[in-house]
Parts: C-alpha cells; structure tokens; sequence
C-alpha cells in the first residue's frame, strides 16, 4: 500500500523557520517526482514546488523562491521542505504528493501537516 | 502563469443529475489537464488525468473532455458520495496551477 504521511507542521511566528518532513513508504520512490502543495484555510489548492527523484531538477512558484528548499533522501524514501522567512500568507495546510506520467498528475496524496504562521 | 478559471464555483444538485463543471485556461494547455476531488477535511483525490483518462478505481460515471483551453469534467448520475469539491489543474507548465474550485453542495 503507497503511504505518504507528512510531519513537522506547527506554530510559528512570522520570519521563523520550519522543516516539513515526508516520509513514504509502499512505492519506489527513487524514479518519481515528487511534489509539495498547500491549502490555506478555505482556500483553493496552490502548487508549491516539486524535484527529480534524483535531485537534480527543482522548481517553485515564485511566492517561495528563495524562502523555501525542497530535498529528497531516496536512502529514507522521505522527502522535504525547508520553509524560511516565513510570513502568514504561508499558514495552509501542507500535502506531498506524488507525480507520475509523461502528463504529470498527482496519483498519491499525504494527509497534510498545517503550518501556521502567526505571532 | 497560466491563469486557470473554474465555474460554477458552486452548485447544488440531486441525487441522479447530471452535472458538468468547467475549467478554461488562460493559454493552451494541450491535453494537460487533471481533475481532483475533495472532501472536507481530506487530501484531494486524482480523478481523471490527461484530460480524459479515468484514474484507477473512479466510477464510469466520471468523463472529461476538451483541449487547448476548454475543459469539462462531468459526473453522468450524481451519487451522495460525489457531494465535494471539484479543482482542475494544468501540468503543462510549472508552476503547476489549479482552478479555485466548485463546490457540489445536496439540492
């Protein structure tokens, strides 16, 4: 069974830090993109980054470029993102997803980590 | 970016009816077009992909089509289980962008 359960969701105030962990399980994560994505509360669902499954490729919307990292340990099967400077636009909730197919879609969801940002 | 409009942004129907929900891009996207479906509380769910291919295990009852800008995903005979929000997405260039939504509410 394909598992994708994120951590590492919480408070904290504007400018601070925080590190989203994803960790998989039931797939072979090493061949597949894999992607971050948010929802703020009673919002819509916005796209936030996504990586080769080897690393060597990375993209971001333009609100988290140069705030946020995301990583893989394909040793881990765990996928990351590392969210700086961060500001309340950036309180949502947090899903990784997996990306599969020549026209990419996100097959396999987590259930999502809220991060919220606030004094 | 590319811009991607979703309506009705909510509707209300019957058990039984035929509803169809439409995304339109703000540029050609090919055939790069996902729907997912969500319910309070839990991640979205991959419908259909490609515009038109049904994701393992969705009902038939499910269809997508269109190309370039125009797309509609369409549930034939609504059933309880399909009252929930509906998003379209574009994959045909980063940043990935999704529609705000439609919101399938119990007439």
């Amino acid at each position: 069974e394909v598992q994708l359960v994120e951590s590492g969701g919480g408070l904290v105030q504007p400018g601070g830090s925080l590190r989203l962990s994803c960790a998989t399980s039931g797939f072979t994560f090493n061949v597949y993109w894999m992607n971050w994505v948010r929802q703020s509360p009673g919002k819509g669902l916005e796209w936030v980054a996504n990586i080769k499954h080897d690393g060597s490729k990375k993209y971001y919307v333009d609100s988290v470029k140069g705030r946020f990292t995301i990583s893989i340990d394909n040793a881990k099967n765990s996928l990351y993102l590392q969210m700086n400077s961060l500001r309340a636009e950036d309180t949502a909730v947090y899903y990784c997803a997996r990306e599969i197919g020549y026209q990419p879609r996100l097959d396999q969801w987590g259930q999502g980590t809220l991060v919220t940002v606030s004094s | 970016d590319i811009q991607m409009t979703q309506f009705p942004s909510s509707l209300s129907a019957s058990v039984g009816d035929r509803v169809t929900i439409t995304c339109r891009a703000s540029q050609s996207i090919s055939s790069h077009l996902n729907w997912y479906q969500q319910k309070p509380g839990r991640a979205p769910k991959l419908l259909i992909y490609a515009t038109s291919s049904l994701q393992s295990g969705v009902p038939s009852r499910f269809s997508g089509s269109g190309s370039g800008t125009d797309f509609t995903v369409t549930i034939s005979s609504l059933q309880p289980e399909d009252f929930a929000t509906y998003f379209c997405q574009q994959t045909y260039n980063t940043p990935w962008t999704f529609g705000r939504g439609t919101k399938v509410e119990i007439k």
